[in-house]
């Protein structure tokens, strides 16, 4: 089966803890995505990645980290700056299809603050 | 300059009624506009997408019309049903952002019976 996996599906953060958040595709595809979305403000992009070892912050990077050492996996840490963590997690990859680059979007990791 | 406005931001819709959502986008440099569906708990897929270049595309019971004069954007539902009932987004990327999505702020769409 071709997919992007998310674990966990469902993840509690103390004050003061790192979490990571983990991202696997069998896609073979080049790029990767996380983005966060909240309740009435659709996704937005917090870092991707287009080629192994090389990533780019988004529009809200801050308070996250991730690493591409591989091109399967696209790992995200929600570090202990980031002060309103609580949303759902999604990472994505794509490919270049016949107008345009396709996201294909995992089912997503929902992080909550205890 | 980057962001896609969307609206409205929820929608009822009878079964077998028309739902229609409208983007608007400032950026004349995106061109690639594709529209995703989100099941609640499940992440977005893509439902159709079109280019500048044309005015219309159509996909089964699925229809993007495309003002690129206006900067407008819309998707057509015809023949809703209960199954659609979901969140759907229009988004917009351009080549020199390489494969970066601009999403909409989603419109929440329940058909009822």
């Amino acid at each position: 089966d071709g997919g992007i996996t998310q674990s966990p599906k469902y993840l509690f953060r103390k004050e003061g803890q790192n979490v990571t958040l983990s991202c696997e595709q069998n896609l073979n595809h080049d790029a990767m995505y996380w983005y966060r979305q909240d309740p009435g403000q659709g996704l937005r992009l917090i870092y991707y990645s287009q080629i192994v070892n090389d990533f780019q912050k988004g529009d809200i990077a801050e308070g996250y980290s991730v690493s591409r050492e591989k091109k399967e996996s696209f790992p995200l840490t929600v570090t202990s700056a980031q002060k309103n963590p609580t949303a759902f997690y999604l990472c994505a990859s794509s490919h270049p299809s016949g107008i345009g680059e396709t996201q294909y979007f995992g089912p997503g990791t929902r992080l909550l603050v205890l | 300059q980057q962001q896609v406005k969307q609206s409205p931001q929820s929608l009822i819709v009878q079964k077998g009624g028309i739902s229609i959502i409208n983007c608007a986008y400032e950026n004349t440099a995106f061109d690639y506009f594709p529209w995703y569906q989100q099941f609640p708990g499940k992440g977005p897929a893509l439902l159709i997408a079109i280019r500048p270049d044309v005015s219309e595309k159509k996909e089964g019971r699925f229809t993007i019309s495309f003002n690129k004069s206006a900067k407008q954007f819309s998707l057509h539902i015809m023949d809703s049903q209960p199954g659609d009932s979901a969140t759907y987004f229009c988004a917009a990327s351009m080549k020199t952002s390489g494969s970066r999505l601009t999403f909409g702020e989603g419109t929440q769409l329940t058909v009822n019976p």
